[in-house]
């Protein structure tokens, strides 16, 4: 059975950085590309990165570069999101999400999420 | 980016009844077009991908159609259980974008 369970989310100030965590199993991790989607009240559904696995590639959305950085640990089985440079914006539930393919694609498994809340 | 347009934004229905949800996109994406079902406090689930693929485990009340720019998701025959909010997303092109969402309610 496939698990996704992420951790790391909650209250911070503007300016200030978090590090989320997605724990996976029950599928080979280093086979398929995964992602990070966020949402927000204000923009619904929004992609925030991905890691193809297709030539080890990053994205992101333009909104959340240059500030985030997505990383893997192969042997861990873990997708981490590190958030700096946090802005009120970027308030919401963060979802890991296992990509259908080796590249970004859709989202056939999601997590829980964990609430990020960015606030003074 | 591009913009997917998801109408109408609520859907009144009872159960047993056909519905029908539009997706429209700001440009072709082919035929890479998912759906999703979110219920509250839930994440989203995948229910078809490119454009009419079921998902696994997904009920054969649920299907899709389309290619280009305009998209469909019909059910069938609504369970209780469908009652939720339905997104469209595309992958044609970077980044993946998600449609504002209709929310499917009982009448």
């Amino acid at each position: 059975e496939v698990q996704l369970v992420e951790s790391g989310g909650g209250l911070v100030q503007p300016g200030g950085s978090l590090r989320l965590s997605c724990a996976t199993s029950g599928f080979t991790f280093s086979s398929y590309a995964m992602s990070w989607v966020r949402q927000t009240p204000g923009k619904g559904l929004e992609w925030v990165s991905g890691f193809s696995v297709s030539g080890g590639v990053t994205h992101y959305a333009d909104s959340v570069k240059g500030r985030f950085t997505i990383s893997r640990d192969t042997l861990k089985n873990m997708l981490f999101l590190q958030m700096n440079s946090l802005r009120a914006e970027d308030t919401g539930i963060y979802y890991c999400a296992k990509d259908r393919d080796t590249m970004l694609s859709e989202f056939d498994y999601w997590g829980q999420g964990t609430l990020v809340t960015v606030s003074s | 980016e591009i913009v997917l347009t998801q109408s109408p934004a609520t859907l009144s229905l009872s159960p047993g009844d056909r519905a029908t949800l539009s997706c429209r996109a700001s440009q072709g994406v082919s035929s890479y077009l998912a759906w999703y079902q979110q219920k509250p406090g839930q994440a989203p689930r995948l229910l078809i991908y490119d454009a009419y693929n079921r998902a696994t485990g997904i009920p054969a009340r649920f299907s899709g159609s389309g290619s280009g720019t305009d998209f469909t998701l019909t059910i069938s025959s609504l369970e209780p259980e469908d009652f939720a909010v339905y997104y469209c997303q595309q992958r044609s092109n970077l980044p993946p974008t998600f449609g504002g969402g209709t929310k499917v309610e009982i009448k």
